[in-house]
């Protein structure tokens, strides 16, 4: 099972907007709405952000949003903040001989 | 609130044994599937195994087959994971986490694997 792609770095300016694009196949991001979103801080566990490809946790800031379109799912973060700045992974369900798969990681940086 | 608890990382020598363990608090541990989740240093993150919340399902990831056995013991809210031999590619931290898709994770053990 190849791991989902994602773009190694995306930045933007305080409050702008930006999306991490995760992109699969139809056997796990285009094949289910179980899409998953984690933040990643340096020497930290992952944090849920997103899950079913759209929904937020309770406490997690509306500022993150998700969606999905064929194969690809999408992360937004609106009103960029400093404390933004961190690695970013998906993950999906899979129809493979593993449940799950995990996207390469996206570090997003805050200009 | 949800913990997991990750011990019995450490530094061991290519072709040993470790012993992960991951203690659960704060939900019914019977009633979720589980999994181990590792991130090699300066790496993403990789799915490594699988459990059901029986134990009756099971799943590897094809670079750990043959080599860790996954197991949990629901009377005592614990997920293991029997590392056999280790090979350098295996240094990393290793993290237990709730349902497939993760939703709760441990703050992880490390483990390196060198001579």
């Amino acid at each position: 099972q190849s791991a989902l792609t994602q773009p190694a770095s995306v930045s933007g300016s305080p409050g702008q907007s930006i999306t991490i694009s995760c992109t699969g196949t139809s056997s796990d991001v285009g094949g289910y709405n179980y899409v998953s979103w984690y933040q990643q801080h340096p020497g930290k566990a992952p944090k849920l952000m997103i899950y079913e490809v759209s929904n937020r946790p309770s406490g997690v800031s509306n500022r993150f949003s998700g969606s999905k379109s064929g194969n690809t799912a999408s992360l937004t973060i609106s009103g960029l903040q400093a404390e933004d700045e961190a690695d970013y992974y998906c993950s999906s369900y899979t129809s493979s001989s593993t449940p799950c798969v995990f996207g390469t990681g996206t570090k997003v940086t805050v200009l | 609130e949800v913990q997991l608890v990750e011990s019995g990382g450490g530094l061991v020598q290519p072709g040993g044994s470790l012993r992960l363990s991951c203690a659960a608090s704060g939900f019914t541990f019977s009633s979720y599937e589980m999994n181990w989740v590792r991130q090699a240093p300066g790496k993403g993150l990789e799915w490594v195994s699988y459990i059901s919340s029986s134990g009756s399902t099971i799943y590897y990831a094809d670079s750990v087959k043959g080599r860790f056995t996954i197991s949990r013991d629901n009377a005592k809210n614990s997920l293991y994971l029997q590392m056999n031999s280790l090979r350098a590619e295996d240094t990393a931290v290793y993290y237990c986490a709730r349902r497939v898709l993760p939703d709760y994770w441990g703050q992880g053990t490390l483990v390196t694997v060198s001579s």
